[in-house]
């Protein structure tokens, strides 16, 4: 079982700043990176997969990069807004599409 | 297309009972999984399928059973329903996208067990 860790816990933001978190993950046997955002009382939804060393993503204020060699991707989000609260989780994939869940973080932010 | 559907939304057990935990997709994905969700503890895999007929074990798969007979359906069986399995359930699909695998996840179920 891989170990895929995410830091900080939980995160309180005040609208307009602009924040990052961590996910880390073992650098052998990578495949992909996954990052999801999930607001409470719904679903997970798919928001970057990175397969590549130094991939980034970008998807409007939000975006994510990724280091395989050291094994670590930091998602960024730019100038939060109280929509932007949920928790984000990482995965970690292999080969066999086996996804291991980090813990999450689970971002607030305060109008 | 509905995407990942899951039944039922709620479900309240007693320790010892039984209940199938469904899933469908309309996506024709081949991959489908299946997760618990706790607190603290992000999603862990319980099973997982790559195909109509193969199923496999997760991280979790103590005191459940799955199959896979349709690509469509994935249902999760809880043989004798513990405490310890009170969570909330997803139900995931995924197919090859590029060089990597998207997962879709269906709306969860909420197991309560006393």
């Amino acid at each position: 079982i891989l170990n895929v860790e995410q830091s900080p816990q939980s995160l309180h933001v005040q609208e307009g700043d602009s924040t990052n978190f961590t996910c880390s993950f073992p650098s052998s046997n990578f495949y992909a990176l996954h990052w999801y955002r999930w607001e409470t009382a719904k679903s997970p939804e798919a928001l970057f997969v990175m397969t590549l060393n130094g991939d980034e993503k970008k998807k409007g204020r939000i975006s994510a990069t990724l280091n395989t060699k050291e094994g670590y991707s930091y998602l960024y989000i730019k100038g939060s807004q109280p929509e932007d609260s949920a928790t984000y989780l990482c995965a970690h994939s292999n080969a066999g599409n086996m996804l291991t869940f980090g813990g999450g973080t689970r971002l607030m932010v305060k109008p | 297309n509905a995407g990942v559907t899951q039944t039922p939304k709620f479900q309240v057990l007693k320790t010892g009972q039984s209940m199938t935990l469904q899933c469908a997709q309309d996506m024709n994905h081949e991959y489908m999984s299946w997760y618990r969700q706790d607190p603290g503890m992000g999603l862990r895999l319980i099973h997982y399928s790559v195909g109509a007929g193969i199923t496999d074990q997760g991280e979790v798969p103590n005191g459940y059973n799955v199959s896979r007979s349709t690509t469509e359906d994935f249902p999760l069986r809880l043989l004798s329903a513990a405490p310890s399995q009170t969570s909330v359930y997803f139900c995931a699909s995924s197919t090859l996208t590029g060089t990597s695998y998207e997962q879709y996840f269906g709306p969860g179920t909420r197991l309560t067990v006393t």
